[in-house]
């Protein structure tokens, strides 16, 4: 049972434009999220995060949108830029587990076009 | 400030041997977890360790334990290994598992390739 989808494999976004990746997910325990950019050969790396208790939060060119009736999240990405080329993760986690045990979308893989 | 430092980054096993995986966690953290990520799919959790006691585990059978040491550096280790352990294998480090900010500062990884 997969708690956190991502149903986009891929996406590939020319430079400069908006890059949306989507994120939906199932257990309703789940109260913080997270996306984490992971490029080749190297661990992930945590990019922004959302508590439950809002439905956006902003950080530079990143943005991510939480609409939990829908149990869906997005991260938007404006400007795009070549160095963001890489794959991203969505995660939901819960207070009540007292451990950072991060549920993980499989991934999208963005590509951003010169 | 040193980061996550995982070890060995490749290894190849066979299926039945055991393996040991090491991680040294960031400076100033005192919480360890452990991911399996298995080709095309996100990192799973394993366990986590916190002032050297596992204080949450994933769905993982107990051929996978693990150890905290006094300076927060962890091992994983897997017996009996199987061709499904194929897969990266992943550390991360943070301070206090309750503060539920959720942001993990992982490693590189160690390849775990079983034949």
């Amino acid at each position: 049972d997969q708690q956190v989808k991502q149903n986009s494999p891929s996406l590939s976004v020319q430079e400069g434009r908006i890059s949306i990746l989507n994120c939906d997910y199932t257990n309703s325990m789940f109260d913080y999220f997270l996306w984490y950019k992971k490029y080749p050969a190297e661990g992930p790396t945590f990019l922004i995060s959302i508590s439950s208790i809002k439905d956006k939060n902003e950080d530079g060119r990143f943005t991510v949108f939480l609409n939990k009736s829908a149990k869906h999240l997005s991260l938007h990405i404006v400007p795009s830029q070549p160095g963001d080329s890489a794959v991203y993760f969505c995660a939901g986690t819960y207070s009540g587990a007292g451990s950072y045990q991060l549920t993980f979308g499989k991934g999208t893989k963005l590509s951003v076009i010169p | 400030e040193t980061g996550v430092t995982q070890s060995p980054t490749h290894l190849i096993k066979t299926r039945g041997q055991q393996v040991t995986l090491r991680c040294s966690s960031q400076s100033g953290h005192n919480t360890v977890s452990w991911y399996q990520q298995a080709l095309g799919q996100g990192p799973q959790f394993i366990f986590q360790y916190y002032r050297e006691e596992e204080n949450g585990r994933g769905n993982f059978p107990p051929r996978f334990s693990g150890l905290q040491f006094p300076n927060y550096s962890s091992e994983l280790n897997v017996n009996a290994l199987e061709l499904d352990d194929s897969a990266l294998y992943l550390c991360a480090s943070s301070y206090d598992q309750g503060a539920n900010t959720g942001e993990l500062f992982f490693g590189e990884g160690s390849r775990l390739t079983v034949l």
